[in-house]
Parts: structure tokens; sequence; C-alpha cells
């Protein structure tokens, strides 16, 4: 079964409005987790590394006050995409390392996507 | 220069026969990790297989086998017997120990699984 639970799964917004998008690792502990941005039929851009009880690691090109991360607990992380506009929709999926995963291996797991769609 | 090289943007199967999706990655790094994701039409990242740098063997899960040819850079997925909900994208990415756990995916295979 999942490891990793998003939400919403699929979110419409009118332009404007900020939406919140909730990662939660189901049966382990993520320092941490990982956003990320896919166009249809592109591969996954990082976004930005969320760490547990810190600030965020943006990526180039990523503006921080545009997409919000919030990582309060080792559960959840939030994204927090804030006016959004047209420009926004996408596909964001996040992922988080299963420590239990073995050795160095470090798997990231996903979970499975919030389509966003801003009018 | 790119980091994780997919140059199958599409490939088609016959069911039951197998099929070699190609990876090639390009680092300076020593120590890295390469991984295969299956990603269906639905959106979801599958972990499929994970080969470390350092590994001797070829990794193998159930189906999926990786052809890792060090000297070459090249981590190509085998999927045997391959079954109709194979039809998926697959991604190739690479995590460099200089990065952290930071994973940089290639631009993806779009498999097709003919009956």
């Amino acid at each position: 079964g999942a490891v990793v639970s998003q939400h919403p799964s699929r979110v419409i917004c009118k332009s404007g409005t900020s939406v919140k998008i909730e990662c939660r690792s189901l049966d382990f502990q993520a320092t941490t987790m990982f956003w990320y941005r896919q166009f249809p039929k592109q591969s996954l851009m990082l976004m930005a590394t969320s760490n547990e009880g810190s600030k965020a690691t943006y990526e180039q090109g990523v503006e921080k006050d545009k997409f919000l991360i919030n990582h309060a607990s080792l559960t959840l992380s939030t994204l927090t995409v804030t006016s959004a506009h047209p420009e926004d929709s996408s596909f964001y999926i996040c992922s988080a390392i299963n420590p239990r995963s073995g050795g160095a291996k470090n798997i990231q797991y996903f979970g499975a996507g919030t389509r966003l769609s801003v009018l | 220069a790119q980091k994780i090289t997919q140059t199958q943007p599409g490939m088609f199967v016959q069911e039951k026969e197998a099929v070699t999706l190609d990876c090639t990655y390009d680092t300076s790094d020593q120590s890295y990790g390469l991984f295969w994701y299956k990603q269906p039409s639905s959106g979801e990242m599958i972990f499929l297989i994970y080969q470390g740098s350092y590994d001797e063997q070829n990794a193998t899960e159930g189906r999926y086998s990786l052809n890792f040819q060090k000297a070459r850079k090249s981590a190509n997925l085998v999927i045997s017997a391959s079954q109709l909900g194979d039809s998926a994208m697959y991604f190739c990415a690479m995590r460099e120990r200089e990065y952290g756990n930071k994973l940089v995916f290639g631009a993806g295979t779009i498999l097709r699984v003919k009956s």
C-alpha cells in the first residue's frame, strides 16, 4: 500500500486564491520531504526540499514567497501556492525518504500527486 | 550537459516479451545511486529498482532488472515477460552524494505493451 499520502488529488481554484497541498508519510518518520512540479508530458522538476523543523531549501528559480513550504512534524509537509494564477496550473507531487529502505539507498517514495487547475 | 539521458521517447513491446529501456548518466561523483520509477496515467510515481555505484551485482526486483555498465555510465532497465499493466511512463533518476538526497530525473520513456 501507499506509504506517502497526498491530498487533495485534484483542485480547481480561482485566480488569486491560495491552495494548500498536504503530504504525509504514513508509517515512517520523514525528516526530509521533497516537492516536485511536472508539466504535461515532461519530467519531474524539483522545487524544494522540505526539512522538518527548519526552513525549506528552494531550487534556483523557484519563488519561495509563491510556494510556501511548512514541515511542522515528522510526518507532514505542506505546500501552499499563494495567489495562484493560471500559469501555476500543473501537477505537484511530493516524496519522502523512508529511513527503513535499507543501507544507503534512501529511496524516495512518492505521493499520488495533486493536479492544480487555476481558472 | 544532461545528467540523465533517456533517448527513447516511446517504446512498444509485445505482451510476454522482454523490453529494455535505456538510461545513460553523467557524473564525476564516485558515489551515486540510480533509480527507476514507473508513472502510470494516474500520475503516481512507483519506485521499481535501485542500483548503487559501488554495487558489483546488477540489481533485480521480480520482473525488473537493471543492466548496470559503470564504465559506459549506463543503467538500462530490463522488464521481462511484459504485461499490459506495464504500459506507463518510465523515469530514470540519479542521486549524487555531492547533492545529498536530491534526485535528478531523465525525460522519461513511454512504454506501450501490445496484446
